[in-house]
């Protein structure tokens, strides 16, 4: 089964700390991407990663991709409350098609 | 330039009625998706165009469902015989087309549909 997993699903964090979510993938690809949504909007794209060891950053935001380990991961430096939406992975399994994690609610506090 | 639109952004259905969903993809994109979304879910794929060939709608979850994309362009979800557990946010996504790296979709704002 293809099978995409994020962790944690819900996440505080105050602003300034630093934090990672997870996603882990249940077989082999090496096309994952990295999608933000706030509440009552579209997804809007982020990152995408299409080889293992994959680095990518963009301001407060660095994902990576270890394909070996069927693991991405999106790092948070320095949270700013404009950061705080839900985020999504999303991996190709190769049908074109994206399966999607569950989410993390992210939710900066000041 | 334009992104994926998608129309009405809003639907209240009696349950039982028939519901048309439309997509403009952006301009020159090959391949088109439609996903579902429900409340505090991730998206869930239902089906794939490439042009307007329909190419895979196994997550389509009944025969009440039907997407077309007849000139390779515009998609239309149909619904017929809503019921209530449709109710939900339909994304449509496009990307440029099979073999291009970065292969990235792009979604539009959604349909948010319940059906009372």
């Amino acid at each position: 089964e293809l099978k995409v997993e994020q962790n944690p699903l819900f996440l505080s964090m105050q602003e300034g700390k630093n934090y990672t979510i997870y996603c882990n993938y249940s077989t082999t690809s090496d096309r994952l991407y990295w999608y933000r949504q706030d509440p009552g909007k579209s997804l809007e794209s982020l990152f995408v990663l299409l080889s293992n060891g994959a680095v990518k950053q963009e301001g407060r935001l660095m994902a990576s991709l270890d394909t070996k380990a069927r693991l991405s991961t999106l790092h948070i430096t320095a949270a700013v409350h404009d950061l705080s939406a839900t985020y999504f992975c999303a991996v190709d399994f190769g049908n074109e098609k994206l399966t999607f994690g569950t989410g993390t609610r992210l939710t900066i506090i000041p | 330039g334009a992104g994926v639109s998608q129309s009405p952004r809003y639907k209240v259905a009696k349950r039982g009625q028939d519901v048309a969903l439309r997509c403009d993809p952006i301009s020159g994109h090959v391949s088109l998706f439609w996903y579902q979304q429900a409340l505090g879910q991730g998206p869930e794929f239902l089906t794939y165009f490439q042009n307007e060939a329909q190419l895979d709608k196994s997550g389509l979850p009944s025969d009440r469902f039907f997407a077309e994309r007849p000139e390779g362009s515009v998609s239309t979800l149909k619904i017929q015989r809503t019921q209530q557990e449709d109710s939900a946010v339909y994304l449509c996504a496009s990307s440029l087309g099979v073999g291009m790296t970065q292969e990235t979709q792009y979604f539009g704002p959604g349909t948010r549909l319940l059906v009372l």
